[in-house]
């Protein structure tokens, strides 16, 4: 099984910071990598897809780069609404796949 | 604009069956771009993956639950549904169902609410 590690585990942070999330896979995925934002009692919501594709309707703040085993995903203005717990996901072997174990962003 | 919703219990007792069925709206699922999957959350963990299931009739399952996963379609209803045998207290989650893009190299593009089910006497 290939295995996510993300990094750090939780971070704060203050409107207006750029926050950077970083995730290592186990092996060489290509760009079969994708992010996820998700609030308290709320379902993941897709951000970022084949490491660096933006999602439709996802503000242009966030971005996502890498391939391979080592990739990352940077919000360059945090907002008020970006509070949340971010999680990578390799589907390497689509469409099975493995998460991450997330990275909650919170206010400083 | 796509919309899953599952349906099932929330209570389901140790050795029992757990099903759940998702029902969608705003796409079919007979459609050749998409799988249709089961992903859940335990409380304060990452999600993991049950399983998927294809038009093309291909199930890849997770490894780890396949002995006790059976998933299937039901076109004309626009649902698709899961069973998981023998559950524990280990399968307590959040169960969400959700669509798999092919384009998007199987990334997970839209998900269900969620249905929380508790494994209890």
């Amino acid at each position: 099984d290939i295995q996510m590690t993300q990094s750090p585990s939780s971070l704060s942070a203050s409107v207006g910071d750029r926050v950077i999330i970083t995730c290592r896979a186990s092996q060489s995925i290509s760009n079969y990598l994708h992010w996820y934002q998700q609030k308290p009692g709320k379902a993941p919501k897709l951000l970022i897809y084949a490491a660096s594709s933006l999602q439709s309707g996802v503000p242009s703040r966030f971005s996502g780069s890498g391939s391979g085993t080592d990739f990352t995903l940077i919000i360059t203005s945090l907002q008020p609404e970006d509070f949340g717990t971010y999680f990578c996901h390799q589907s390497y072997r689509t469409p099975r796949g493995t998460f991450g174990p997330g990275t909650k962003v919170d206010l400083k | 604009q796509v919309l899953l919703k599952e349906s099932g219990p929330g209570l389901v007792k140790p050795s029992e069956t757990l099903a759940l069925t998702c029902s969608v709206s705003g796409d079919s699922i007979s459609g050749t771009s998409y799988y249709w999957a089961w992903i859940r959350q335990p409380p304060e963990k990452e999600p993991e993956w049950i399983g998927s299931i294809h038009l093309s009739g291909s199930t890849p399952y997770n490894p780890s639950l396949k002995s006790r996963v059976a998933m299937s379609m039901d076109m004309p209803k626009s649902q698709f549904s899961l069973r998981l045998s023998s559950v524990t207290a280990a399968d307590t989650a959040v169960y969400y169902c959700a669509r798999i893009s092919v384009r998007g190299l199987g990334a997970v593009d839209a998900w269900g609410q969620g249905n929380m089910v508790i494994v209890s006497s």
